[in-house]
């Protein structure tokens, strides 16, 4: 089976654009989760969708956001881009039936955003 | 909340020994599980091996198998015959079997495997 996917690998921005953030799941998983990953934060939730829902949110503010479509892809955004938003941000995907408590998560290899 | 310390942030092993990579939690919950990920230069981060806090046997992964001490909420991770492959950074990661709640990582040690 193919890995998680993520597109673009690398990202140079300025402040105050938006960026959208893609991720493929493994075939047949069913969660997305967003992590990013700061040298002075370490890894920190986002949020994480199933069958198209926002089942959990990080503490971020809103000007992130995502959604997961039909096929469980899943992609996020961030509006108003500032300078502390550089970093790479990561996604894992997991089968994690709904109602269910932990599962494997499997990661992708980032996409690593530069906010100038 | 949960909480996953390493206190290790570097640590160094020359190839072929041992090393072991330690990890405490805080919980609780009575089930569980645990993980440690590989973040190696390339950024990609793989899961190395997952632990099942249900299961009193240690989980091992050929050269990796961990120390699992659940009344001590301690998750260590012994790398044997350390190989020049090993150099990364280590995360051990918790998270709850019961709710649906995100992963919870340390804040990684960075290992170098010494020629």
């Amino acid at each position: 089976k193919a890995g998680v996917t993520q597109t673009p690998r690398y990202l140079i921005k300025t402040r105050g654009q938006q960026v959208t953030l893609s991720c493929s799941p493994i075939s047949g998983h069913r969660s997305v989760s967003w992590y990013q990953q700061t040298p002075g934060q370490g890894l920190q939730f986002l949020f994480e969708y199933f069958s198209e829902t926002q089942r959990n949110k990080g503490n971020f503010p809103g000007r992130f956001s995502g959604r997961q479509f039909s096929n469980s892809r899943s992609e996020m955004n961030v509006s108003t881009l500032e300078l502390g938003d550089s970093a790479l941000y990561l996604c894992a995907s997991s089968l994690a039936h709904s109602g269910a408590g932990a599962d494997t998560q499997y990661f992708g290899p980032g996409t690593r955003l530069t906010v100038l | 909340a949960q909480t996953v310390t390493q206190s290790q942030p570097e640590m160094s092993v020359q190839e072929a020994e041992t090393v072991t990579l330690s990890c405490t939690y805080d919980t609780s919950e009575s089930d569980y599980y645990l993980f440690w990920y590989k973040q190696p230069p390339s950024r990609q981060m793989i899961l190395v091996i997952r632990q099942e806090a249900y299961k009193q046997q240690n989980a091992t992964e050929n050269r990796f198998s961990v120390n699992f001490q659940k009344a001590a909420k301690s998750f260590s991770l012994k790398i044997s015959d350390s190989q020049l492959g090993d150099a990364a950074m280590y995360f051990c990661a918790y998270r709850s079997r019961i709710r649906n709640t995100p992963l919870v990582f340390g804040k990684g040690t960075r290992l170098s495997v010494i020629a």
